[in-house]
C-alpha cells in the first residue's frame, strides 16, 4: 500500500547548526508535499508545503525541497533555535484525497 | 488558534464505555478529517468527511465510527472503548479543493481520551 517513510526518527543538532529530515514516499501520483511541526502537547502545524510543479521551497530558516524521479522530499532548517525542537511530520498526497504521513521525527536542539 | 474547535478537551471513561466526540471546521471548510494519536505515536488517519460524505477511510476500527452533519460540524463515536483507544484524537479542516487538488489541514486542539 501507499507509505511514506521519514527519517531519521530522532535527530540531535547544536544551536545554530542546520538540520535535515528526510521523507520518502510511494505514490508516484503523488503531487503535494506539505510537513506540519508538532510541539510537545500541542496541534501539529503546516510550516511549509510543496507541490510538484516545483522543485524548492523556501521560507526563511525553513526549506522544502522535492526530487520526484527519486520519490523524496526533504524539509532543511538552519540555524536552529531551541523553540525548532519538535515533532516534525511529513505527508504525501494519496489518489483516495487523503494524506499519507511519515513516522514522525523528534528533533532536538543542544544548547 | 487555527479556527478548529473540539470538545470536550479531556474526556476519561471506563472500558466497555461509549464516547462521542465533536468537531467543528474552520468557517467555510467543507473538509473534516479525524487523526488517533497515541502516545508518542505519529498520526493515524481515520477518516475524512467532505460537505456531508465519508470520502477517505483509514484505519479506523469496526468499533468506531464517524458522521458529519448539515451545518459541516463532525462527531466521533468510540464504543467498546479499549484500554488501548486511550489517546488524543484530532481533527482537521481544509477548504474546499478541486479534484486532485490538495489545500493545508488545519487541526484542532485535540481530545485526550483515557481509558481506565
Amino acid at each position: 500500500g501507499e507509505n511514506a517513510e521519514q527519517h531519521p526518527s530522532t535527530l540531535s543538532v547544536q544551536e545554530g547548526d542546520s538540520a535535515v529530515i528526510k521523507c520518502t514516499y510511494s505514490d508516484s501520483a503523488s503531487n503535494y508535499f506539505p510537513w506540519y511541526k508538532q510541539e510537545l502537547g500541542k496541534r501539529p502545524q503546516l510550516i511549509i508545503d510543496i507541490r510538484s510543479n516545483v522543485g524548492e521551497k523556501k521560507d526563511q530558516r525553513i526549506a522544502v525541497t522535492l526530487n520526484k524521479t527519486a520519490k523524496h522530499f526533504s524539509l532543511h532548517i538552519t540555524e536552529t533555535q531551541p523553540e525548532d525542537s519538535a515533532v516534525y511530520f511529513c505527508a504525501a498526497s494519496s489518489s483516495n484525497y487523503q494524506l499519507i504521513w511519515g513516522a514522525g521525527t523528534k528533533l532536538i536542539i543542544k544548547p | 488558534d487555527s479556527g478548529v474547535t473540539q470538545t470536550p478537551k479531556h474526556l476519561i471513561t471506563a472500558t466497555g464505555q461509549r464516547v462521542t466526540l465533536r468537531c467543528s471546521p474552520r468557517s467555510g471548510d467543507l473538509s473534516v478529517y479525524w487523526y488517533q494519536q497515541s502516545l508518542d505515536q505519529g498520526l493515524q488517519f481515520l477518516i475524512q468527511y467532505y460537505n456531508g460524505e465519508e470520502r477517505a477511510k483509514g484505519n479506523i476500527l469496526e468499533r468506531f465510527s464517524a458522521q458529519q452533519f448539515p451545518d459541516l460540524h463532525s462527531e466521533l463515536n468510540l464504543s467498546s472503548l479499549e484500554l488501548g483507544d486511550s489517546a488524543l484524537y484530532f481533527c482537521a479542516s481544509s477548504a474546499r479543493m478541486r479534484t486532485g487538488s490538495y489545500n493545508e489541514q488545519f487541526f484542532g486542539p485535540g481530545t485526550r481520551l483515557t481509558v481506565l
